[in-house]
């Protein structure tokens, strides 16, 4: 069965700190990784797309890996910010089909001043 | 503005009535998609559009309806078969199948 699976459900740092959510999944075939930022009752917003080949990508403070061997991800946020407090959800897509994208249920990040 | 539109931002309906939510992109995407959050759980894929006239149910389809009559609108009518409607409604599109997608705002709905 293909499922996404994101750990922690919930994050509380203070700000300027670091923190790595976790993401594993069992899709397969596998095709790429994204992982997005939804602030609370807003539309996801697009951070990493990382295809199979591709372990470590950057956005400014948000650095996403890939260990395609061990279907595991990571995105590390540096030096936090208030406005980084959100869900970031992973989300996997196996072949080249719409039906076929399997969101994590989140990580709820929240930075405290 | 490029971007992917949808309205409204609230909505309030009665048990027994049909809804329909607006999305509209001017993205020029062939691909379109609704989804449902709902707290603490992943996006669920409702319908999805890879091409005007053509849809396919996605893993949650019972109660809902959609159309693509336009390649920029896919609006998602929520119809009194749905049991539990109340949710938070995605709409996104993406270029084609699998690539990058861009979601609106959101439409959250509430049954009274």
């Amino acid at each position: 069965k293909n499922q996404v699976e994101q750990s922690p459900q919930s994050l509380i740092i203070l700000e300027g700190k670091n923190c790595t959510l976790q993401c594993n999944y069992t899709v397969s075939p596998f095709s790429n990784l994204r992982w997005y930022k939804q602030d609370t009752g807003r539309g996801p917003v697009s951070l990493t797309i990382m295809t199979f080949s591709e372990n470590t990508k950057s956005n400014g403070r948000y650095t996403a890996t890939l260990d395609a061997d061990t279907k595991q991800s990571s995105l590390h946020i540096t030096a936090s910010q208030l406005s980084d407090s959100a869900s970031y959800i992973c989300v996997v897509s196996a072949e080249s089909s719409a039906s076929k994208i399997i969101f994590g249920s989140g990580t709820r990040l929240s930075i405290r001043p | 503005d490029g971007g992917i539109t949808q309205s409204p931002k609230y909505l309030f309906r009665k048990e027994g009535q049909n809804v329909t939510l607006s999305c509209e992109q001017n993205l020029n995407h062939d691909a379109m998609y609704w989804y449902r959050q709902d707290p603490g759980q992943g996006l669920r894929l409702i319908y999805y559009s890879q091409i005007v006239n053509d849809f396919q149910k996605g893993d949650i389809a019972e109660g809902y309806s959609v159309s693509r009559e336009k390649k920029e609108s896919f609006p998602l009518t929520v119809t009194s078969a749905q049991k539990n409607p109340t949710a938070f409604y995605l709409c996104a599109s993406s270029q084609a199948a699998n690539t990058e997608a861009f979601f609106g705002q959101g439409t959250r709905l509430t049954v009274v």
